[in-house]
C-alpha cells in the first residue's frame, strides 16, 4: 500500500508570491491534516478536510488556505508569502482522524 | 487550548534506558501519541494511549496517566539509530485536534 505522498519536496520562492502544495493520502483515507515544522514552533496544526469539508482550523492567518478533492488529495496554499513562511510543511493521512500518517513533507523556502 | 511540556533533550548510551515524560493540559482527552521523527523525516506513529496504564511493544513502551495528565515513553536496549525527536501529541474530544509538543531531542552515544 503506497504512503502519503507530498508534491514537491523542495521550493524555493519569493516573498509576495503564492505557493501550491499537494498531498495524495494513504488509499482508503479520508482525513487529510497539514502541519507546518519550524525549528522554533515545532509541529503546528493547519486544517483538516475530511470528506472535501474543512473540519478542524489552527491559528493561521487567512493566507493560508486548503481544499480537498472527491478524491482526498488535498491541497494547500498560501498567498503573499513572507519571509516566515519558510518551513517544513506535513500532511498527514487517517481513516477518520485517528492515527496519522505522515507524509515526507514540502520544504519551501522563502527569500 | 492545550498545553504539552516534554523535556527539549536527554542523552543516554548505546544499551541504556531513557524515559521521555510528558505533560499535558487539555479540555476534553481523546488519546495521546508518541511519534519518532528523524532529522529531515516526517514523524512516524510509536504508540497511542487512551485509557491508563501501559502499552508495550517491542523496546518502546507508553505508559499514561489521565487523572496526572502524564505520559511517559520508555525506550529500552538504546541503539545509535534510535536518536531522534520524540513528539508527544495529544488529540481533543470535541474536535479530534491533535497538537504536539515541541519534542524532545534524544542522542545516542556509544
Amino acid at each position: 500500500k503506497a504512503g502519503v505522498t507530498q508534491t514537491p519536496r523542495y521550493l524555493i520562492k519569493t516573498r509576495g508570491q503564492q505557493v501550491t502544495l499537494s498531498c495524495s493520502p494513504i488509499s482508503g483515507h479520508r482525513s487529510v491534516s497539514w502541519y507546518q515544522q519550524t525549528p522554533g514552533q515545532g509541529l503546528q496544526f493547519l486544517f483538516e478536510y475530511f470528506s472535501e469539508t474543512q473540519r478542524n482550523k489552527g491559528n493561521f492567518p487567512g493566507r493560508f488556505s486548503g481544499r480537498q478533492f472527491s478524491n482526498s488529495r488535498s491541497e494547500m496554499n498560501v498567498s503573499t508569502l513572507e519571509l516566515g513562511d519558510s518551513a517544513l510543511y506535513l500532511c498527514a493521512s487517517s481513516l477518520a482522524g485517528a492515527d496519522q500518517y505522515f507524509g515526507a513533507g514540502t520544504r519551501l523556502s522563502v527569500l | 487550548g492545550q498545553n504539552i511540556d516534554q523535556p527539549t533533550e536527554m542523552t543516554a548510551t548505546e544499551g541504556a534506558i531513557v524515559q521521555i515524560n510528558c505533560t499535558y493540559q487539555t479540555s476534553g482527552f481523546n488519546g495521546l501519541f508518541w511519534y519518532q521523527q528523524h532529522a529531515g523525516e516526517a514523524p512516524t506513529f510509536l504508540s497511542y494511549n487512551v485509557l491508563d496504564g501501559l502499552e508495550e511493544k517491542g523496546r518502546f513502551s507508553s505508559f499514561l496517566s489521565r487523572s496526572k495528565g502524564y505520559s511517559y515513553l520508555l525506550l529500552k536496549e538504546l541503539q545509535m539509530k534510535d536518536s531522534a525527536s520524540y513528539l508527544c501529541a495529544v488529540r481533543r474530544s470535541n474536535d479530534y485536534k491533535l497538537s504536539f509538543g515541541a519534542g524532545t531531542t534524544v542522542t545516542v552515544r556509544a
